[in-house]
């Protein structure tokens, strides 16, 4: 089982509200992303975050900030949510292998939808 | 551009059936290719990985195939069970940067009746 947890897992709020997508993890990973997914699509990435307070923007533009200030724990935060945020919004996060290739470890989901 | 193409988009086979999924990618320089299997609701898990020099590998009935110079990939899913039935992703990573860029596929819906 996944060492790397996502709350909440369903998520339903109106236009405008301001909400916090929790992402902790007990792996001790440094590297830790956010990816949004749509049904029948490919896993974009969104943001990501190389350890304690680095983050970069990924290749999907979003209005969504993030931060890292403990290295188990990278939140993904909407100042104010639009129906066109509706998603699920994966958390995923990586060491190393013995090969130099990032095996991702996913956390099980965030599916938000925005009224 | 780089693209990872899968096929079929679903699939439907009876239980104790096998069947091979389909991954063709056109990303360069080539790292190493993975398989997840993302159960409905949930988030992808790690199948299989390979890198440039390994042409197959195998987790259990998942075995895995990679034709480097062709840029394709194959999963097979021997004896299929109910508890198969997820969508099967493929990812490819490059080396073009530290942090490996990867590429995912839309995936293969696989369904699997009694």
């Amino acid at each position: 089982e996944a060492d790397i947890y996502q709350t909440p897992r369903y998520l339903v709020i109106g236009t405008g509200k301001k909400i916090t997508l929790e992402c902790s993890q007990t792996m001790g990973h440094d590297k830790m992303y956010w990816y949004q997914q749509d049904p029948g699509m490919e896993l974009h990435l969104i943001h990501y975050s190389y350890g304690v307070n680095s983050t970069e923007k990924g290749d999907l533009s979003s209005e969504s900030t993030v931060s890292r200030i403990r290295t188990e724990h990278f939140p993904l935060t909407l100042e104010s949510a639009r129906p066109s945020h509706t998603s699920q919004y994966l958390c995923a996060s990586s060491d190393p292998t013995a090969t130099g290739a990032n095996v991702l470890t996913f956390g099980a989901g965030s599916r938000l939808t925005v009224l | 551009k780089n693209q990872v193409e899968q096929s079929p988009q679903s699939l439907i086979i009876l239980e104790g059936k096998n069947c091979t999924l389909q991954c063709n990618y056109t990303v360069s320089p080539f790292s190493n290719l993975r398989w997840y299997k993302q159960d409905t609701g949930r988030g992808p898990v790690s199948l299989t990985i390979m890198t440039f020099s390994e042409n197959t590998k195998s987790n259990g009935r998942y075995t895995a195939t990679l034709d480097a110079d062709t840029k394709q990939s194959s999963l097979h899913i021997t004896a299929s069970q109910l508890s198969d039935s997820a969508s099967y992703i493929c990812v490819v990573s490059d080396r073009g940067s530290t942090l490996g860029r990867l590429y995912f596929g839309r995936g293969t819906q696989l369904t699997v009746w009694p």
